[in-house]
């Protein structure tokens, strides 16, 4: 079984100021995670990826996420927040092993204040 | 090169029409997917194919029905719709990392 907990519904920030979005997740085999970005009325677009080899993975858009085993966290990080950023995100878990469907967290808006 | 496209963007139906959601995909890959998105619930997998002439159920396959029709094309259809199933529709291909099409826009009154 897996599954995943975005711990903010909504997050904003300044313009210019670091964002966190916050996930947990749980499965009961080798995880694979991913961040997907939608920006309004706009499919899911794959930000960045971690499969088990380092655990500090970069995306585009100078994000970045990093995988703890100990705490069962994929936090996503970007040191200086853009306008363009503005969109919702979504932390999604599968497993290295056995069938590959995803599970999706329920999202985390992120608004960005000029 | 056009990834995932679907059609139609926007339809609003009546209670009880039927519909069917069209997705293709030149990613040449196997595995194709359709998802629901509602407010706060992200996104849930409706149905899925792992190859040409197989499909599955997801977590919440009641009222839908899929066809694969070759390896590029997998539908969505809709027999009699219901406003429960007003929603925005996404169809993915690929296997740990999936490509999303734009979606379809879908509201039954």
């Amino acid at each position: 079984a897996q599954s995943v907990t975005q711990l903010d519904s909504h997050v904003s920030v300044s313009e210019g100021t670091p964002v966190l979005l916050r996930c947990n997740y749980s499965s009961s085999y080798s995880p694979s995670l991913f961040w997907y970005v939608q920006h309004p009325n706009k499919g899911l677009q794959l930000l960045l990826k971690y499969t088990s080899a380092a655990t500090l993975v970069k995306g585009i858009n100078g994000f970045e996420a990093e995988f703890k085993k100990s705490e069962t966290s994929f936090h996503l990080t970007k040191p200086s927040a853009h306008m363009s950023d503005a969109a919702e995100y979504f932390c999604v878990v599968t497993s290295n092993f056995g069938n590959e469907k995803l599970t999706f967290g329920t999202g985390t808006r992120l608004t960005i204040i000029p | 090169n056009a990834g995932v496209t679907q059609t139609p963007k926007f339809q609003v139906l009546k209670t009880g029409q039927s519909m069917t959601l069209q997705c293709a995909q030149d990613m040449n890959h196997n595995s194709m997917y359709w998802y629901r998105q509602d407010p706060g619930m992200g996104l849930r997998l409706i149905y899925y194919s792992a190859s040409e002439g197989t499909t599955d159920k997801g977590e919440v396959p009641n009222g839908y029905n899929v066809s694969r029709l070759n390896k590029r094309e997998f539908s969505l259809r809709l027999e009699s719709a219901a406003p429960s199933q007003t929603s925005v529709y996404f169809c993915a291909t690929g296997q740990y990392e999936q490509y999303f099409g734009p979606g379809t826009r879908l509201t039954v009154t």
